[in-house]
């Protein structure tokens, strides 16, 4: 079974802080993703990696960027947290070369920026 | 702009009956759909897809069926059963191995005893 796994469930964070949010798989997956999901919004796609080292931009990347120096390790970096980034952020991976459903989520991290 | 979209943020029926969920879509170079199904505190799982070159793809109590002329795809489930509660999301893509996805908002499915 894939595993994909988020290293916090819930977190908090004021206004002004560095935040990381750390995904890793265990299924020796090329391609990692961040979304984040709002009411209303469904999941939108703020970074995702083809291979380590790489990063492409999604469709919100303002506010945010990402690491990938390991494989199995894509990080989300939130540089100075604002309260607009209050949300549930996913982490997803899947296989080069097959097909979207091999995108497996992790539980994801609820974050609340005071 | 969001170039999926799910209207019924809820729906509820009662166990047995049919179940549709709907999702329209806007960009019409989209030829890869997929429904997944998410439970709260877990992350959301693949539950069936469909591809332009069909209109009705079934896997057990699951069908998805497309309307490529009315951009339009629904996905049944028959019959429900209070399990399949969930949030159900809709996605969209170009071709069936381009991982850039767009996602619908999604819609609270309750099916009640």
């Amino acid at each position: 079974d894939v595993k994909v796994t988020q290293s916090s469930r819930y977190l908090v964070k004021r206004t002004g802080e560095k935040v990381f949010l750390e995904c890793v798989q265990d299924m020796d997956h090329e391609n990692m993703f961040w979304y984040r999901q709002d009411p209303g919004l469904g999941l939108r796609l703020i970074y995702f990696s083809y291979d380590v080292k790489m990063k492409e931009k999604g469709d919100i990347p303002e506010g945010y960027s990402v690491s990938r120096e390991k494989k199995e390790r894509f990080s989300l970096i939130l540089e100075s947290a604002s309260t607009n980034q209050t949300s549930m952020y996913l982490c997803a991976s899947s296989l080069s070369g097959q097909g979207v459903e091999t995108q497996y989520f992790g539980p994801g991290t609820r974050l609340l920026v005071l | 702009d969001q170039q999926v979209k799910q209207n019924s943020p809820s729906l509820s029926v009662q166990e047995g009956r049919i179940s549709i969920l709907n999702c329209d879509y806007t960009n019409s170079m989209f030829d890869y759909f997929l429904w997944y199904k998410k439970y709260p505190a877990e992350g959301p799982t693949f539950l069936i897809s469909i591809s332009s070159i069909k209109d009705k793809n079934e896997d057990g109590r699951f069908t998805v069926f497309l309307n490529k002329s009315a951009k339009h795809l629904s996905l049944h489930i028959v019959p429900s059963q209070p399990g399949d509660s969930a949030v159900y999301f809709c996605a969209a893509s170009e071709g069936s191995r381009n991982n850039d996805m767009r996602f619908g908002a999604g819609t609270r499915l309750t099916v009640k005893p």
